[in-house]
């Protein structure tokens, strides 16, 4: 097995909402990441876990809250989002090793009204 | 930031070998180049990476200058299914480093 998977696909949600946007992988990797994607622009990075600790923050606000409840799960919380918010979020994640690659997940289409 | 210079755009015809240039003329010693590519609203695929000698799979090659200072993605024989935009990312050597994009180059195949 060597997929990232990301659920939902699509999220719409209002601006009082509170969802969840979930990434599983059983590769065994270590480290896990969140991405921010808008439209006709590259990834940003939000988040990296390394063996369930956050360790790098990419001074994301505090309406993202993510959670690594364990080495295969990933959550990012949402709650009190902008319209401007609205992009694709993707979730990767890697061996815990030098020279590893990063796997990607095919995102969360996420809008905010 | 990012720290790899690549065109916007380029072309290629189809069957053909498509040749992605990049510039990373501050990479030190440790780091790594990655090329991963995107399909229109898909997660980013990785291609190929490596350190300071040429690398070759199923996908594609990279070939690294002896200075590590510049790098070129080839793909040999490009189809269709290739149009996408292509990251070359200079990346540090742990597990955690970050994976940072830059702007990439839009490389289209045309029949």
């Amino acid at each position: 097995d060597t997929e990232v998977t990301q659920t939902p696909k699509h999220l719409v949600m209002g601006m009082t909402n509170k969802k969840s946007l979930k990434c599983e992988q059983h590769m065994g990797h270590r480290a896990m990441y969140w991405y921010k994607q808008k439209a006709k622009k590259p990834p940003e990075l939000m988040f990296v876990y390394s063996y369930e600790k956050l360790s790098i923050n990419e001074s994301v606000p505090s309406r993202f809250s993510p959670e690594c409840p364990n080495s295969s799960l990933l959550n990012l919380h949402l709650h009190a989002l902008q319209p401007e918010d609205s992009a694709l979020y993707l979730c990767a994640s890697s061996q815990e090793r030098r020279g590893e690659k990063l796997f990607f997940g095919s995102g969360t289409q996420l809008s905010v009204l | 930031d990012a720290k790899t210079t690549q065109p916007p755009s380029m072309d290629c015809a189809e069957g053909r070998a498509a040749n992605l240039p990049c510039n990373h003329s501050t990479i030190s010693g440790n780091e790594y180049v990655y090329w991963y590519r995107q399909i229109h609203s898909q997660g980013p695929q990785y291609i190929i990476h490596g350190l300071k000698n040429n690398e070759t799979n199923e996908m594609a090659s990279l070939i690294i200058t002896e200075d590590r200072k510049s790098s070129t993605l080839i793909l040999p024989h490009a189809t269709l299914r290739d149009t996408a935009v292509y990251y070359c990312i200079v990346r540090g050597g742990w597990g955690t480093d970050k994976l940072i994009f830059g702007t990439g180059t839009r490389l289209q195949v045309f029949p």
